[in-house]
């Protein structure tokens, strides 16, 4: 059974520091990986994907991936209380999305 | 542009009643799905139509049933609903079958 595993927190980050989200899959074959974030009661929005091995960066958020150790994670710089919400990693494999149980992000003022 | 809409926003129903929701679609995309996420879990997936074809999740019972009227519509037939399908029903749509863009969600609560 394919499986994306993170740990579910909640992690706690003062403001303006480096908030670090990581996320590992049992699937080898997986190709693209996507890390949304959720606040309470929305729906999840997409912040980042990510498809080869490397770094990748958007604004403030660096998504990390490594195939060979089957790691992905997502990094927030200069974190802000807008960023305390819950974070999923999701791992796509034949037009099909598992996620991970999420992370909660508490950024501390 | 990557909306998805969805309504109602909040749904109320008896176990006898019988509801849609709908989601929509103006971007092009060819795949659409229907999850499930109930508190502090990480959304299950229902439905999937993806290039006019239908792939169902074999967990979920016949009393929630999808249909697709065309390209951009996906909507989620209910009908003898339990008290434990009260959940936040998200809809998704994706370009190429990958990156999926959720809509807003229904808030549905059964009695």
């Amino acid at each position: 059974q394919k499986e994306v595993e993170q740990n579910s927190g909640p992690l706690s980050v003062p403001e303006g520091a480096i908030a670090s989200l990581n996320c590992t899959y049992s699937d080898r074959v997986s190709q693209s990986f996507f890390w949304y974030r959720q606040y309470s009661g929305k729906s999840p929005e997409l912040i980042m994907s990510i498809y080869s091995n490397g770094d990748k960066e958007d604004g403030r958020f660096t998504a990390q991936l490594n195939k060979a150790s089957q790691y992905v994670s997502l990094l927030i710089r200069d974190s802000q209380p807008s960023d305390s919400a819950t974070y999923l990693c999701a791992v796509n494999e034949n037009e099909k999305l598992t996620f991970g149980t999420g992370t909660r992000l508490t950024i501390i003022p | 542009d990557t909306e998805v809409t969805q309504t109602p926003k909040h749904l109320v129903m008896g176990m006898t009643n019988k509801k849609s929701l709908k989601c929509e679609q103006h971007m092009g995309h060819r795949a659409m799905y229907w999850y499930k996420q109930k508190a502090k879990k990480p959304p299950e997936l229902m439905f999937v139509y993806s290039y006019e074809k239908l792939s169902i999740n074999e967990s979920v019972p016949s009393r929630f049933s999808p249909e697709c009227p065309n390209s951009s519509l996906l909507n989620l037939h209910l009908h003898a609903l339990q008290p434990e399908d009260s959940a936040l029903y998200l809809c998704a749509s994706s370009p190429r079958a990958d990156t999926q863009y959720f809509g807003p969600g229904t808030r549905l609560t059964v009695l």
